[in-house]
C-alpha cells in the first residue's frame, strides 16, 4: 500500500514550456486534490475532484488544468509555465467530505 | 470564506520542555480542524483532527489539541518535546467538510538539545 504517489519528484522548466504532474492513490479514495506550497503561505488549493468525473476550482486555479483520469489518478497540467508557478506541488486524497486528507511526497517545480 | 492564522512563524524550545502552537480560525459554524506536520522535503502527516464531540483531541506522537469555540482556537500542545519533533506544523480548517481546506502559513519548530 503506497498511499499517494507523485511523479516526478523534481522538475525544471523554461518559461512557456508545458508539463503534467501525475498523482495516483491506491486507497480507493473518491476525492483527490492538488495544492501548491509557497514559503510563508502554507498550502493553497488549486483544483479538486470530489469524485470520478468531476473537477472543481480551488483558491488558485489560474494557469492550471486538471484531469481525473480514473478513480486512482488525478493529473495537473501547466500549459505554459511561468516563473510564478515555481512551487512545491502536493497531491492529496480522501474518501469523502468527512475524511482526513492524505498527502503525497510532493513535486518541486522550478520555472526559469 | 474561512481563514486560519498561525501567529508564530518560528518557535524554539529546549528538549523536554512543553510546547504550545497557536491556531486561530475564522468560520461561522463548527469547522473541521486539523493539525499536520511536515519534515524537511516530506509531505504532510496528520497529527490530529477535530470534527465534533470531545473538544480535547489526542493525536499521534503525544500531541493533543483543544477546540475552544469561544476563542475560535485550536491550539496544539505537547508536554515534553523531543528532538525529533523539529519540523513545520500547519493548522488547517474545513468549512463544513474536509474537502476545501484552508491552511495556515505554518509554524517552524526548532528543538534545542
Amino acid at each position: 500500500n503506497a498511499g499517494v504517489t507523485q511523479t516526478p519528484k523534481f522538475q525544471v522548466l523554461k518559461t512557456g514550456q508545458s508539463m503534467t504532474l501525475q498523482c495516483a492513490q491506491d486507497m480507493n479514495h473518491n476525492s483527490m486534490y492538488w495544492y501548491r506550497q509557497d514559503p510563508g503561505m502554507g498550502l493553497r488549493l488549486i483544483y479538486y475532484s470530489a469524485s470520478e468525473g468531476t473537477t472543481d476550482k480551488g483558491e488558485v486555479p489560474n494557469g492550471y488544468n486538471v484531469s481525473r483520469l480514473n478513480k486512482r489518478e488525478f493529473s495537473l497540467r501547466l500549459e505554459s509555465a511561468a516563473p510564478s508557478q515555481t512551487s512545491v506541488y502536493f497531491c492529496a486524497s480522501n474518501r469523502g467530505s468527512t475524511d482526513t486528507q492524505y498527502f503525497g511526497p510532493g513535486t518541486r517545480l522550478t520555472v526559469l | 470564506a474561512q481563514s486560519v492564522t498561525q501567529p508564530d512563524i518560528h518557535i524554539t524550545v529546549s528538549e523536554g520542555a512543553s510546547l504550545e502552537l497557536r491556531c486561530n480560525y475564522s468560520y461561522g459554524a463548527t469547522p473541521y480542524l486539523f493539525w499536520y506536520v511536515q519534515s524537511p522535503g516530506q509531505g504532510l502527516q496528520l497529527l490530529l483532527k477535530y470534527f465534533s464531540g470531545d473538544t480535547l483531541v489526542q493525536g499521534i506522537k503525544g500531541f493533543e489539541a483543544e477546540f475552544k469555540r469561544s476563542q475560535s482556537s485550536f491550539n496544539l500542545r505537547k508536554p515534553s518535546v523531543h528532538w525529533s519533533d523539529a519540523a513545520e506544523y500547519f493548522c488547517a480548517v474545513g468549512a463544513g467538510s474536509a474537502r476545501q481546506l484552508t491552511f495556515g502559513s505554518g509554524t517552524q519548530l526548532t528543538v534545542l538539545p
